[in-house]
């Protein structure tokens, strides 16, 4: 699986928007960038995944950059409960069912 | 919205202990995994679980563990004889699809002290 690059921590003022970045300049046409967060010490959460359009859900969105090498999940408007560790995890399907989590960004929103 | 449900939350067991730790997974995912994470450090794959055997484990899955889905709803991963280094947090993940193309729903997790 491709390796990627975080920031170690970053800050987002209550209500703006949070863009957390990751690198991943070694990913391959078939590997896929997925997001997940990791609230204080409760299990991973799912927040998104796409290959290389840019995807929007509920949650966030995903903007990948057209040669793949890096990506953007946003958080439109950042609360207090977005206080968390974000993984991006960059893997290839059917190589085997596990996510590798690095030590991903840790992300505090401020009041 | 549907919950991977985990049990016991948290679990004081003596060194050489045999624990067990409980998963309910989502009624209709097909995929079970067991995931850990050592306090303050990353999350940890140990082994994912499909059609009632285990389809892939990592170096940390030793002979020591072991999985077991005993009816059609619990998901259980046993530790045989606990170590001080087997504590950690353990978190049950079911998933309605066996590729990466399906994200995982985690459980809130089973905090296991060994003593």
């Amino acid at each position: 699986d491709a390796k990627t690059t975080q920031p170690t921590s970053m800050d987002c003022a209550e209500g703006r928007a949070a863009n957390l970045p990751c690198n991943h300049s070694t990913i391959s046409g078939n590997e896929y960038v997925y997001w997940y967060r990791q609230i204080h010490s409760q299990g991973p959460q799912y927040i998104i995944h796409g290959l290389k359009n840019n995807e929007t859900n509920e949650m966030a969105s995903l903007i990948i950059t057209e040669d793949r090498k890096s990506s953007t999940l946003i958080l439109p408007h950042a609360t207090l409960r977005d206080t968390a560790v974000y993984y991006c995890i960059v893997r290839v399907p059917n190589t085997g069912n596990q996510f590798y989590f690095g030590t991903g960004t840790s992300l505090t929103v401020i009041p | 919205e549907p919950e991977v449900t985990q049990t016991p939350s948290h679990q004081v067991t003596q060194m050489g202990q045999e624990v067990i730790l409980r998963c309910v997974p989502i009624s209709n995912h097909l995929y079970f995994y067991w995931y850990r994470q050592i306090l303050g450090q990353k999350v940890e794959f140990l082994v994912s679980f499909y059609n009632n055997e285990i389809s892939e484990k990592s170096e940390i899955f030793d002979d020591q563990f072991s999985v077991e889905r005993p009816d059609g709803s619990n998901f259980t991963l046993k530790i045989r004889s606990t170590k001080l280094e087997d504590s950690a947090m353990y978190f049950c993940a079911s998933s309605e699809g066996g590729t990466a193309l399906y994200g995982y729903t985690f459980g809130s997790g089973t905090r296991l002290t060994v003593v």
